[in-house]
């Protein structure tokens, strides 16, 4: 199975809502990373947090790390419409390729 | 140029017959990836270039599938007697260093690969 696994596969809801989506994963990591991919083209990185940070923000995101249960949270506040997409978590476990998860679908109800 | 180019956009073969997709990594961007994603799938590593450096070939699926980097710069993936399960979108990234000092990478909108 994937490294990073994301959950729920898919979530909707409407315009103004906050989004929350979840990532798992099995072995110990350097880092943890989150893209967001338009219509199954190229992913654009959104934010990174190291394994020993707890939280990070970008803007309308926040990311929260927890290492003891292998675990990390994306936080979209004050959905739009231009959202929806799908995010994946990727770890960097110190091999040299990013391992990504299957992804959660957002749809964003305008 | 700006951004991780990648050629064709679009591709349809017939089943056994070879395929080249290209990928235009960032200038001065030392690693290269390949990933490939199924539908509604995650992506599957395939292939990292670093530099001189011998590739990780670890993630290729068969040995149909194929990579070269010519002068540090420019990568082409080459899919030999394509079967209908090679269909995927094959994405290229880029970074300035190893993945390993926590740089982030940056795709290439991708070559879908249909085949027929």
């Amino acid at each position: 199975s994937q490294q990073g696994e994301e959950d729920p596969q898919a979530l909707s809801i409407q315009e103004g809502e906050n989004a929350t989506m979840n990532c798992s994963y099995k072995t110990s990591i350097n880092n943890l990373q989150w893209y967001r991919q338009n219509s199954g083209r190229g992913l654009v990185h959104l934010i990174l947090i190291r394994s020993n940070e707890r939280e990070k923000h970008s803007g309308r995101l926040r990311v929260t790390l927890d290492t003891s249960k292998k675990s990390s949270s994306l936080l979209i506040t004050a959905s739009r419409a231009a959202d929806t997409a799908s995010y994946f978590c990727a770890t960097n476990t110190g091999r040299r390729a990013l391992t990504f998860g299957s992804g959660t679908r957002l749809q964003v109800q305008p | 140029g700006a951004g991780v180019s990648q050629s064709p956009s679009n591709k349809v073969t017939e089943k056994g017959k070879d395929v080249e997709l290209r990928c235009d990594p960032i200038s001065g961007h030392t690693a290269l990836y390949w990933y490939r994603q199924s539908l509604g799938q995650g992506l599957e590593f395939l292939i990292y270039f670093q530099g001189n450096s011998a590739p990780d070939k670890s993630g290729l699926p068969s040995d149909r599938f194929s990579a070269e980097r010519t002068g540090g710069s420019v990568s082409t993936l080459t899919i030999q007697r394509t079967q209908q399960e090679d269909s995927a979108v094959y994405l290229c990234a880029s970074s300035l260093a190893p993945m390993d000092s926590g740089n982030t990478i940056y795709f290439g909108e991708g070559s879908w690969l249909t085949v027929v």
